[in-house]
């Protein structure tokens, strides 16, 4: 079946620093989205991503969808301590598949 | 956004008996709801579509004996955890989206702990 891997699995950054987790599929993708889930939470969605080579920013955060549609990367700039979470993205059609998710932790 | 309540948040049930969990849509019609577990700090692992007015999909290696789910309404879907067993000890969560293909809204989670 489907599989979704993300990298890294665990990122501890300083606050201030960027932050940057990919996605990667073993089939293209007719789109992915990408959703937040804080510890004890659960997942928020953040955004969605269509066409090919699509980049997509929301303030500090960055999107982009690959040209292949095989692969996708979330980047955020200047992370601050209410960054902290899983990152996750999902692929499918009207089914969705999580990743393996990315868990950031912000040291202030 | 569109809001989808999940209950109970926890649960604690002695093994061998069952615990149903219920998932609404509030403010929206589901025909589709999806079901996930999730271990500590791992993925959501999708377990099965749940379907309204018929029987619901489940994913391969998910035994459908072992968690009913039962879509009756377009806002309601239950997810049945029969005969638990420790093993059976996970965070389950539902979703729903009000547009095919489009945003998936989660409910809160439930916590189940089997002793």
């Amino acid at each position: 079946g489907q599989q979704v891997m993300q990298i890294p699995q665990y990122q501890h950054v300083q606050e201030g620093e960027d932050f940057t987790t990919y996605c990667n599929s073993s089939t293209t993708l007719s789109n992915i989205q990408w959703y937040k889930q804080r510890p004890g939470g659960h997942p928020v969605f953040l955004i969605q991503l269509v066409k090919s080579g699509e980049v997509k920013k929301q303030k500090r955060l960055t999107f982009q969808f690959g040209e292949a549609k095989k692969n996708s990367s979330l980047h955020i700039t200047a992370t601050q301590t209410t960054d902290v979470g899983t990152y996750f993205c999902a692929a499918g059609t009207y089914k969705y598949i999580f990743g393996t998710g990315t868990r950031l932790k912000v040291l202030a | 956004g569109a809001v989808v309540s999940q209950h109970p948040s926890r649960v604690i049930c002695k093994s061998g008996t069952s615990v149903k969990i219920e998932c609404r849509s509030l403010d929206f019609q589901a025909t589709t709801m999806f079901w996930y577990r999730q271990f500590p700090k791992k993925s959501l692992m999708l377990m099965a579509t749940s379907n309204e007015g018929s029987k619901a999909t489940y994913e391969q290696g998910v035994e459908k004996d072992k968690f009913l789910i039962n879509h009756a309404s377009l806002t309601l879907s239950t997810l049945t955890v029969t005969s638990a067993h420790p093993e059976d000890s996970s965070f389950y969560i539902c979703s729903a989206s009000p547009n095919f293909n489009g945003e998936a809204f989660f409910g809160q989670g439930t916590r189940l702990t089997v002793v």
